[in-house]
C-alpha cells in the first residue's frame, strides 16, 4: 500500500491564504480528494479529482496537483474554516493522508 | 436529498462481536459502492476498505481482513459492517461513505470495548 504525508499543522490568520499539502508517490497517476472535519462532525468533501469543488462549499476552497503533490488553498481563511482536514486518494482501494489541523486565529 | 444514517452507540465487552448499519435514501442504492472508515480516538482517518452495491463482492484494506465484514441488504438499502472478536483497540467511530468520491459519510457510530 502507498502512503500520503500531510503537515501536522497549519496556522494562518483571519482572511490570509492556507495551504495545505499532501504528498504521495501514486498521485502522479491518481486523484485527489479533500476532507474537512469539524470537532465532533463526520467529515465534508470539499475538493474532488484534485480541483473541482461540489456544490456549496465556498469557492475560498480551490486544489491543485502537480506531480507527487496535491494541494488544498483557502484564500481568505475564515474562523469557521478551523479543522482538521485530509487528503485522500483511490482507485481499487484508497488511502487517506496523516491529516492537517487548521488554526485561524 | 442523499443522506446516510447510521445506527446508535454500542458498548460491547472484548471477546463480542458489533454489527453497524448504515441505511441510504435519496438515492439507488446500488448505484454506489459504499466505503467504511475508522477513526480511532484522537487519530486520522482510516480507510477499512468498499463493498460492490451491485454485486456484494469486499475489498478489504490491509488490517481489516479476518474479524471485519462487509454485507448488504439492498431491499433497505442498508450497508453492515460487522466485527467479530472484539478488542480494546477496536474502540473507534465507524463511519459509512458512499462512493468513489466518499460523499456523502454517514454521521458516525460509536463503537466502545471495554470490560
Amino acid at each position: 500500500s502507498y502512503e500520503l504525508t500531510q503537515p501536522p499543522s497549519v496556522s494562518v490568520s483571519p482572511g490570509q491564504t492556507a495551504r495545505i499539502t499532501c504528498s504521495g508517490d501514486a498521485l502522479p497517476k491518481k486523484y485527489a480528494y479533500w476532507y474537512q472535519q469539524k470537532s465532533g462532525q463526520a467529515p465534508v468533501l470539499v475538493i474532488y479529482e484534485d480541483s473541482k469543488r461540489p456544490s456549496g462549499i465556498p469557492e475560498r476552497f480551490s486544489g491543485s496537483s502537480s506531480g507527487t503533490m496535491a494541494t488544498l488553498t483557502i484564500s481568505g481563511a475564515q474562523v469557521e474554516d478551523e479543522a482538521d482536514y485530509y487528503c485522500y486518494s483511490t482507485d481499487s482501494s484508497g488511502v487517506f493522508g496523516t491529516g492537517t489541523k487548521v488554526t485561524v486565529l | 436529498q442523499v443522506q446516510l444514517v447510521q445506527s446508535g452507540s454500542e458498548l460491547k465487552k472484548p471477546g463480542a462481536s458489533v454489527k453497524v448499519s448504515c441505511k441510504a435514501s435519496g438515492y439507488t442504492f446500488t448505484s454506489y459502492a459504499m466505503n467504511w472508515v475508522r477513526q480511532a480516538p484522537g487519530q486520522g482517518l482510516e480507510w477499512m476498505g468498499w463493498i460492490n452495491t451491485n454485486t456484494g463482492n469486499p475489498t478489504y484494506a490491509q488490517g481489516f481482513t479476518g474479524r471485519f465484514v462487509f454485507s448488504l441488504d439492498t431491499s433497505v438499502s442498508t450497508a453492515y459492517l460487522q466485527i467479530s472478536s472484539l478488542k480494546a483497540e477496536d474502540t473507534a467511530v465507524y463511519y459509512c461513505a458512499r462512493g468513489r468520491v466518499a460523499a456523502p459519510w454517514g454521521q458516525g457510530t460509536t463503537v466502545t470495548v471495554s470490560s
